[in-house]
């Protein structure tokens, strides 16, 4: 499968825990996005990587998110001290500088309990 | 807050018929893309749009594009069950990031 993957597909967490999530993009792409979405909204935009450097953060970002993408291919997002707004799915894109087209995965659901 | 706004927020339609959802946005952009996320999975880009084009179809997608009125509309023919999606339309500007920003989506119920 040559897509973006996504690890893990599910999380449930207790409020107060770190989690991380990590996002393989389609291994040409140079650009990579994180967004989250909750239930009957579209996604809003986190951040967003070319290469390994993290060029727009979302002011949704705050203090207790971060991401990163060391070497320009994977990608990580954590979370510190997990509130229950958390909750919500997590999409990672890729894509080409060439075109505004994304690719996603299929996303990582947090619950936070 | 979102800058794309998807209407009508729900839409249900028999099998054949055609589809019609519209989108309106606020700044100026560099494209404009429809994206559709089948239930509880990812988002599939559908068709892309750039602010000097009007029209552009691709199989039974239609859209266009007035950015006079900042406005784009996704039209789908003869529609069929396998189109029950929510359907997102997402603009870019060349700010440089290349941020996209969604709307909340439009629900399209497909009855075969």
């Amino acid at each position: 499968d040559t897509g973006v993957s996504q690890d893990p597909r599910h999380k449930i967490t207790k409020r107060g825990q770190n989690v991380t999530f990590r996002c393989d993009p389609i291994s040409e792409h140079n650009r990579l996005y994180w967004y989250r979405q909750t239930l009957g909204q579209g996604p809003e935009f986190l951040t967003y990587f070319q290469n390994e450097a993290q060029l727009e953060k979302s002011r949704l970002l705050s203090d207790r998110f971060s991401a990163e993408r060391p070497k320009g291919s994977f990608s990580t997002l954590e979370i510190q001290r997990t509130e229950q707004g958390d909750s919500a799915m997590y999409l990672c894109a890729s894509g080409d500088r060439a075109y505004n087209e994304q690719f996603f995965g299929p996303g990582t659901r947090l619950t936070v309990l | 807050s979102q800058q794309g706004e998807e209407d009508p927020q729900a839409l249900s339609i028999q099998e054949g018929e055609n589809a019609t959802m519209n989108c309106s946005y606020k700044t100026s952009i560099n494209n404009l893309q429809w994206y559709r996320q089948n239930s509880g999975r990812g988002l599939v880009h559908l068709i892309l749009i750039r602010s000097n084009e009007r029209e552009k179809h691709s199989g039974r997608l239609r859209v266009t594009l007035d950015t006079s009125k900042k406005s784009s509309s996704l039209l789908i023919t003869a529609s069929r069950a396998a189109d029950t999606a929510s359907y997102f339309c997402a603009t870019g500007s060349n700010t440089g990031g290349f941020k996209t920003i969604f709307g909340a989506g439009t629900r399209l119920f497909v009855k075969a």
